[in-house]
C-alpha cells in the first residue's frame, strides 16, 4: 500500500513568515511530486510539481524534493492570510494514479 | 477555457434513489478520475479511467460505477444513495500517469 503522510495541523504562522509544509512517501520508486491548495469548500488547485531531487522556485514557492529520505516540502515565503489554507501533497509512481495525502491546514494570523 | 466541468453542483437525494454525475473535459487529456472528499477523510479514489474505453476500481468503489462515454466525458453513477454516500465528490483529468491532475469544482451530494 502506497502511503503520503502529512501533518494534518492546524500549522499556525505569523503574516510575512516562513511556512514549511512537509510531506512523506513509502514508495522509493515515486517519481513526480505534486502540491495542491485547497481553500475550504473549493476544489483543490495545483501550486507545483517537481520531478528531479533539489529545489524549484515559483515566485513565494518553492518545492525541495529529497528522494534518498523520501520527503517533499513547500515552503511559502513572506505568507499572507490569503495563503490559509489546506495543502495536499500528492506522489506518482509508475502507471498508477496519484496518491494523495490528507492535507495540512495552514493559518496565516495577520 | 472551461477545463474540468461537473455537473451539477448541489444535489439532495432521498435514500434509494439513483442518480448519475456528469464530468467534462476540454484537455484532451486521456485520463480521468472520479474522488470522494469527506471531513477528515482526505480524496479517496473512487474510480479511474487510464484511457478511452477502460475503467478500474480506485480505493472506495462500493455503490458506485461508472461509464467513459468518450474521451471527454467521465460520468458517475449511484444505483441506489445510501446516507453514508453523502460528500463532495470531485472529478479530475490529466495527460498522464506522471502530469499534474486538474479538478473540477466539485458536487456537493446529500443523501437523506
Amino acid at each position: 500500500q502506497k502511503e503520503v503522510e502529512q501533518n494534518s495541523g492546524p500549522l499556525s504562522v505569523p503574516e510575512g513568515a516562513i511556512a514549511s509544509l512537509n510531506c512523506t512517501y513509502s514508495d522509493r520508486g515515486s517519481q513526480s511530486f505534486f502540491w495542491y491548495r485547497q481553500y475550504s469548500g473549493k476544489s483543490p488547485e495545483l501550486i507545483m510539481f517537481i520531478y528531479s531531487n533539489g529545489d524549484k522556485e515559483d515566485g513565494r514557492f518553492t518545492a525541495q524534493l529529497n528522494k534518498a529520505s523520501q520527503y517533499v516540502s513547500l515552503l511559502i515565503r513572506d505568507s499572507q492570510p490569503s495563503d490559509s489554507a489546506t495543502y495536499l501533497c500528492a506522489v506518482n509512481s509508475g502507471n498508477t494514479p496519484l496518491v494523495f495525502g490528507k492535507g495540512t491546514r495552514l493559518s496565516v494570523i495577520a | 477555457n472551461a477545463g474540468v466541468t461537473q455537473t451539477p453542483k448541489f444535489q439532495v437525494l432521498k435514500t434509494g434513489q439513483s442518480m448519475t454525475l456528469q464530468c467534462a473535459q476540454d484537455m484532451n487529456h486521456n485520463s480521468m478520475y472520479w474522488y470522494r472528499q469527506d471531513p477528515g477523510m482526505g480524496l479517496r479514489l473512487i474510480y479511474y479511467s487510464a484511457s478511452e474505453g477502460t475503467t478500474d476500481k480506485g480505493e472506495v468503489p462500493n455503490g458506485y460505477n461508472v461509464s467513459r462515454l468518450n474521451k471527454r466525458e467521465f460520468s458517475l453513477r449511484l444505483e441506489s444513495a445510501a446516507p453514508s454516500q453523502t460528500s463532495v465528490y470531485f472529478c479530475a483529468s490529466s495527460g498522464s500517469w506522471n502530469q499534474p491532475q486538474h479538478f473540477g469544482d466539485g458536487t456537493r451530494l446529500s443523501i437523506l
